[in-house]
């Protein structure tokens, strides 16, 4: 129930393209969802978050589309750059439970020019 | 965003010996930080959370009496890899959540330590 299930594992994509990424999730206690890049050798970093309670949350090019009832939630980034090459976790938490984060297992984007 | 040294960034150390990491949060407390392991090509494992001023509270199958974290100050954790062997070998990250401001208690990440042992 710990959970978050996230797919595809790897996605390539082409340069000016849209990358979609999919999570479910089974708790329903979560109520916060970060999203983290991550490129090879480095820390995550957090890139959006969204609460349950908004079904879609844009920031420039990214974009959280969120859907409470099927406990689904995904990122989308628009007009894909090579740049965005790396690997993309999203996560869920609990205010309530310690802000114990729970990640995805990711999923690595080669975005080809 | 909050900012997080982590260091060393990489340590090569031999069988046996102990190795201490580093974990600061550089413009906010943290009472709470938390620790991961990362295998290549793999997501972020929660070792441990690690509380300001008090015992740190181990995952299950962690070894606490492998990995000894200490969170001394509000901007400092250490995690210590005791007795490392090579299959301790791993990318070892940091975590802090802000605790004054509100918000919504994003973590922020250190760049990680790369961790050989030989």
């Amino acid at each position: 129930q710990q959970q978050v299930k996230q797919s595809p594992q790897s996605l390539i994509v082409q340069k000016g393209g849209i990358s979609i990424i999919n999570c479910a999730y089974e708790n329903t206690a979560f109520d916060y969802f970060p999203w983290y890049q991550q490129f090879p050798g480095k820390g995550p970093a957090l890139l959006i978050a969204i609460r349950p309670d908004v079904s879609e949350k844009k920031e420039g090019r990214f974009t959280i589309s969120f859907n409470k009832s099927a406990k689904q939630f995904s990122l989308h980034i628009m007009d894909s750059q090579p740049g965005d090459s790396a690997t993309y976790f999203c996560a869920a938490y609990t205010h309530t439970g310690g802000f114990k984060t729970i990640f995805g297992a990711g999923t690595r984007l080669f975005v080809k020019a | 965003g909050a900012v997080v040294s982590q260091h060393p960034s990489r340590v090569i150390c031999k069988s046996g010996t102990s190795v201490k990491i580093e974990c600061r949060s550089l413009d906010f407390q943290a009472t709470t930080m938390f620790w991961y392991r990362q295998f290549p090509k793999q997501s972020l494992m929660l070792m441990a959370t690690s509380n300001e001023g008090s015992k740190a509270t181990y995952e299950q199958g962690v070894e606490k009496d492998k990995f000894l974290i200490n969170h001394a100050s509000l901007t400092l954790s250490t995690l210590t890899v005791t007795s490392a062997h090579p299959e301790d070998s791993s990318f070892y990250i940091c975590s802090a959540r802000a605790t004054s401001g509100g918000g919504n208690g994003e973590l922020f990440f250190g760049e990680g330590s790369r961790l050989t042992v030989l």
